[in-house]
């Protein structure tokens, strides 16, 4: 079974909108963390928020936030008034943390802000 | 600066010849792993260090080697490079997961290899 699964391949926003890129995972591990990374065409990977398990509020991070739903196990990313720079691929990642051994990451979901 | 370093940034080989891609961090980070990334597919790891002399394979290992002599150093290894091998590659580092944003992975630049 897929750890992290990003349903949404490509996505378009207009300029100044906000857009939410989904992420859903599966761990059984109660205590995860759960990371976005942005990926501009340069190719360098940029981590933009962190969410932990046992976090109470959604984490928020300038323009970024993560919209959490532990119970449906899902790990949105909110990326409010985009622009033109946001496009680029994203990437949502967890690190389960009694393991720590590996990193698991979706398949990223290619964002394309439009003027 | 901290940072994580990879050497080369691209290179172009032939099928069956032995290659390095070197992978150095500043950080004094325990964790070390290399990724590869290929279209569709996302970032798949390959194989991950969690301190000196200790490695183990992650989700594609097949036909790539690593070790961990040093803690700043993790090179990958193909043996005999071949085609399907052809993909951009990461190095990444990381603290151990002691829980929060510093429990993130820090991405070398990359390299893209590209075997004939």
């Amino acid at each position: 079974a897929q750890k992290i699964t990003q349903t949404q391949p490509g996505m378009f926003v207009q300029e100044k909108e906000a857009v939410t890129l989904d992420c859903t995972y599966d761990t059984s591990d109660p205590s995860y963390g759960l990371f976005w990374y942005k990926q501009p065409s340069s190719g360098e990977m940029i981590f933009l928020i962190y969410q932990g398990s046992y976090d109470q509020q959604n984490a928020t991070e300038g323009r970024y936030s993560l919209n959490f739903q532990k119970a449906r196990k899902s790990a949105n990313l909110v990326i409010s008034a985009s622009q033109l720079g946001d496009s680029a691929m994203y990437f949502c990642a967890m690190r389960e943390r009694n393991t720590g051994n590996q990193f698991y990451f979706g398949t990223g979901t290619s964002l394309t802000v439009i003027p | 600066e901290a940072q994580v370093t990879q050497n080369p940034r691209y290179l172009i080989t032939v099928t069956g010849k032995k290659l390095t891609v070197t992978c150095s961090q500043n950080m004094n980070h325990e964790y070390m792993s290399w990724y590869r990334q290929d279209p569709g597919l996302g970032l798949r790891q390959i194989y991950y260090s969690m301190n000196v002399e200790a490695t183990d394979k992650g989700d594609v290992p097949e036909g790539y080697k690593v070790s961990r002599k040093e803690k700043r150093n993790f090179p990958l290894i193909l043996e005999s490079p071949s085609p399907n091998q052809t993909s951009l590659y990461f190095c990444a580092s990381s603290p151990p997961p002691l829980g929060g944003a510093a429990d993130t992975q820090y991405f070398g630049p990359g390299t893209r290899l590209t075997v004939l």
